[in-house]
C-alpha cells in the first residue's frame, strides 16, 4: 500500500482560498466515496474536518469543503484565517477493511 | 465527552516488542465502533496500523500484519497494540482513534475521535 499523494505545502493570505489535492488510485480514492480530511495542530489530537468526500462534522466551519474527481480528492479552505494554519491529512478507504493516509500538507497563512 | 489517552514506554530497544494501551473515557467501547491505531514517523505522514471491533474482530495494514497484535479489553475500557521485532523505522508518534464505519444504516470510514498520541522511540 502506497500512501496517498499530497503536496507538502500550501499557503495563502488571510481571506484567500487554498486547495489541497490528495491523489490515489482507482483502488482507493477513485473506488470509494470514503475520503476524509484531518486537521492537525502540533501537540493536539487530529480533528476530522471532512468525511465521505464532502460532509462536514458538526461544528466545522463551512469554510472547509471537500470534493473528488476520479482518483483525486481535494480540500478547499475558503476565507483563510490564522487558526487554519495547520497540517492537513487526507485518508481513503482502500477496500478489504483497510485505510490509507496521505503524506500531509502544511498550510501556512501568510 | 469521549476522550482517548495513549500510554506506554517511550523507548523500546530494537528487536523487542512495543506495547501501548489506549484508555477510553466517556464511552463504553463494548457499545460498538471500531477502534484504530495510526502512527506518524518523524517528518512523515500518517500510517494506518490496524483496527479492532469491540467484539475483537481485527483488520491490519498488510505491511505490518505479521508483527501487529491489536486487542480490546472491555473490562478496562481500553484497546492495546503490540508490535514485535521493532526497528528504528518503527519510531513514531502512535495514535489511537475511534473509527466510524456505520451510522443509521449508512456506511462511512473515518476517525471521528483521536488521542493526542504518544512518541515511541526505538533505540538501543
Amino acid at each position: 500500500q502506497s500512501a496517498l499523494t499530497q503536496p507538502p505545502s500550501a499557503s495563502g493570505s488571510p481571506g484567500q482560498s487554498v486547495t489541497i489535492s490528495c491523489t490515489g488510485t482507482s483502488s482507493d480514492v477513485g473506488a470509494y466515496d470514503y475520503v476524509s480530511w484531518y486537521q492537525y495542530h502540533p501537540g493536539k489530537a487530529p480533528k476530522v474536518i471532512i468525511y465521505d468526500v464532502n460532509k462536514r462534522p458538526s461544528g466545522v466551519p463551512d469554510r472547509f469543503s471537500g470534493s473528488k474527481s476520479d482518483n483525486t480528492a481535494s480540500l478547499t479552505v475558503s476565507g483563510l484565517q490564522a487558526e487554519d494554519e495547520a497540517d492537513y491529512y487526507c485518508s481513503s478507504y482502500a477496500g478489504s477493511n483497510s485505510l490509507m493516509f496521505g503524506g500531509g500538507t502544511k498550510v501556512t497563512v501568510l | 465527552q469521549v476522550q482517548l489517552q495513549e500510554s506506554g514506554p517511550g523507548l523500546v530497544r530494537p528487536s523487542e516488542t512495543l506495547s501501548l494501551t489506549c484508555a477510553v473515557s466517556g464511552y463504553f467501547i463494548g457499545s460498538g465502533f471500531y477502534w484504530g491505531w495510526i502512527r506518524q514517523p518523524p517528518g512523515k505522514g500518517l500510517e494506518w496500523i490496524g483496527s479492532i471491533f469491540h467484539s475483537g474482530y481485527t483488520h491490519h495494514n498488510s505491511s505490518l500484519k505479521s508483527r501487529v497484535t491489536i486487542s480490546v479489553d472491555t473490562s478496562k475500557n481500553q484497546i492495546s497494540l503490540k508490535l514485535n521485532h521493532v526497528t528504528a523505522a518503527d519510531t513514531a508518534v502512535y495514535y489511537c482513534a475511534r473509527l466510524v464505519t456505520l451510522t443509521r444504516g449508512v456506511y462511512h470510514w473515518y476517525f471521528d475521535l483521536w488521542g493526542r498520541g504518544t512518541l515511541v522511540t526505538v533505540s538501543s
